[in-house]
């Protein structure tokens, strides 16, 4: 399994762009990065997964560094609704995902 | 269209006795994951299976846990003669049909297991 670092905490807040690093200088060539969210009390939820090109959809947009060790998750308008601890995963799949300490962010109304 | 549901959402169990958790996947999944959460940690794998098939167990503990996924029903992770250290969330996770590479798994509420 890849490495991966993503910071402990951040803040934003709210109806604020928020920026959320991860580093995975190990993945592997055919690895996805997926990213999960887990509210508290709540199991993870799908955010957004990629492979090499930048993605979007409703939730949020993944921006994906051209040698693949290191991935953006750009939430574009936080909300109180999206405090939430959030999860880089890089992964060959759906299945076996490896949930780190992820990066617990919180918002500010 | 339900999403993933989980029962039950907490149960307690005495040392020694057994739980059974039970996870309705999706409507159209046909792949079943199970994850523990201990507390202040990760979840961590612990087996995926598709109907009335154990794909991959390589996180199960090799003692008295089990998970099937039969024909017709829930899927069943059942854990025998619990213990305090069994005392986590349980949570199921589904796919639909496709690669698992290329499908996001779909994770239900939980189940809360407490044993005194």
């Amino acid at each position: 399994d890849a490495k991966t670092t993503q910071p402990n905490s951040m803040e934003s807040n709210e109806e604020e762009p928020v920026h959320l690093p991860c580093n995975h200088s190990t993945i592997s060539g055919t690895d996805y990065i997926h990213w999960y969210r887990q509210l508290p009390s709540q199991g993870p939820e799908y955010v957004i997964h990629g492979l090499t090109s930048n993605v979007n959809n409703r939730m949020a947009s993944l921006a994906i560094a051209e040698d693949r060790k290191s991935s953006t998750l750009i939430l574009h308008r936080a909300t109180l609704r999206d405090a939430a601890v959030y999860y880089c995963i890089p992964g060959a799949g759906s299945y076996q995902l490896t949930f780190g300490k992820g990066t617990k962010l919180s918002v500010i109304p | 269209n339900a999403g993933v549901m989980q029962n039950p959402r907490h149960l307690v169990r005495r040392r020694g006795q057994e739980a059974r958790l039970r996870c309705s996947p999706m409507k159209g999944h046909s792949h079943v994951y199970w994850y523990r959460q201990l507390p202040e940690e990760g979840l961590k794998f612990m087996v995926y299976l598709q109907k009335e098939n154990i794909i991959d167990e390589s996180g199960m503990p090799k003692e008295r846990f089990s998970a099937e996924f039969p024909k017709e029903g829930p899927s069943i992770l059942r854990i025998q003669q619990v213990v305090r250290g069994d005392s986590a969330a349980y949570f199921c996770a589904s796919s639909g049909p496709g690669q698992v590479s290329e499908t996001e798994a779909f994770f239900g509420q939980g189940t809360r297991l407490t044993v005194v």
